[in-house]
C-alpha cells in the first residue's frame, strides 16, 4: 500500500515564501504530483517531479528526494488567493501507472 | 480545449431513486476516472476506464455503477444510495500514455436525503 503525509494546516503572512512538505512510502514510485484545491472547486494541476531535484515555476516549486520519500511544494510572494488546499499525489506502477493516491492535504491560510 | 465537464453541478435525491452524473472531455484523453470527495478529506478512487474499458474498480459498491459510452463520455449511475455516500464526486481524465497530469472537472456536489 501507500503511506502519504503532509501537515493539516498551516498559516503564513501575505508576501512571505511558505515551505509545504511530503513524504511517502510507496513500492514503484512513478511520480509525484501537487495538485491546489479552494474550497468547493476542482483540485487544480500545479507540478510534476519524477526525477530527483527542483523543478521551478513562477512563484511555485517543487522538490523531490526519491532516496528520502519526501517532497515539498514552495510558494513565494504569497498572495491571499492562494488560501488554499495542497495536495500531494503519488503515482505508482501499478494499473499500467493510471492512479494516483492522494495524500490528506494541508490547508493553507494566507493572512494580511 | 483543456477542460473537463460535469453536469449537474448540484444534485439532490432520495435513496429510493435512480439517477446519473455526467462527464465529458474532448482532449482525446484515453483514461477517465472518478473519484469521491467527503469534505475537508482528499479525493478517493473510485473508478479508471482506459480506452473505453474498466480497468480499476476500488471495491466501490454495486449502487454505483459507472459507463464509458465512448471515449469522450464517462457515466456515473447510481441507485439505491446512503445518506453516506452525500460527497462532492470529481471526474478527471488523463492521456493514457503520458500520464503527467490528470485534468479535473468541477464537481457535482451530491446529497442523498
Amino acid at each position: 500500500g501507500q503511506n502519504i503525509d503532509q501537515p493539516t494546516e498551516m498559516t503564513a503572512t501575505e508576501g512571505a515564501i511558505v515551505q509545504i512538505n511530503c513524504t511517502y512510502q510507496t513500492s514503484g514510485f512513478n511520480g509525484l504530483f501537487w495538485y491546489q484545491q479552494h474550497a468547493g472547486e476542482a483540485p487544480t494541476f500545479l507540478s510534476y517531479n519524477v526525477l530527483d531535484g527542483l523543478e521551478e515555476k513562477g512563484r511555485f516549486s517543487s522538490f523531490l528526494s526519491r532516496s528520502k520519500g519526501y517532497s515539498y511544494l514552495l510558494l513565494k510572494e504569497l498572495q491571499m488567493k492562494d488560501s488554499a488546499s495542497y495536495l500531494c499525489a503519488v503515482r505508482d506502477r501499478r494499473n499500467a501507472g493510471n492512479m494516483l493516491t492522494f495524500g490528506g492535504g494541508t490547508r493553507l491560510m494566507v493572512k494580511p | 480545449d483543456t477542460e473537463v465537464t460535469q453536469t449537474p453541478k448540484h444534485l439532490v435525491m432520495g435513496m429510493t431513486n435512480k439517477k446519473s452524473l455526467k462527464c465529458e472531455q474532448h482532449m482525446g484523453h484515453r483514461a477517465m476516472y472518478w473519484y469521491k470527495q467527503k469534505a475537508k478529506k482528499p479525493p478517493e478512487l473510485m473508478f479508471v476506464y482506459s480506452y473505453e474499458k474498466l480497468s480499476i474498480n476500488e471495491s466501490v459498491p454495486s449502487r454505483f455503477s459507472p459507463e464509458c459510452p465512448n471515449s469522450s463520455l464517462l457515466n456515473l449511475h447510481l441507485h439505491a444510495l446512503q445518506p453516506e455516500d452525500s460527497a462532492l464526486y470529481l471526474c478527471a481524465s488523463s492521456q493514457e500514455k503520458s500520464v503527467y497530469e490528470q485534468y479535473f472537472g468541477p464537481g457535482t456536489r451530491l446529497t442523498v436525503t
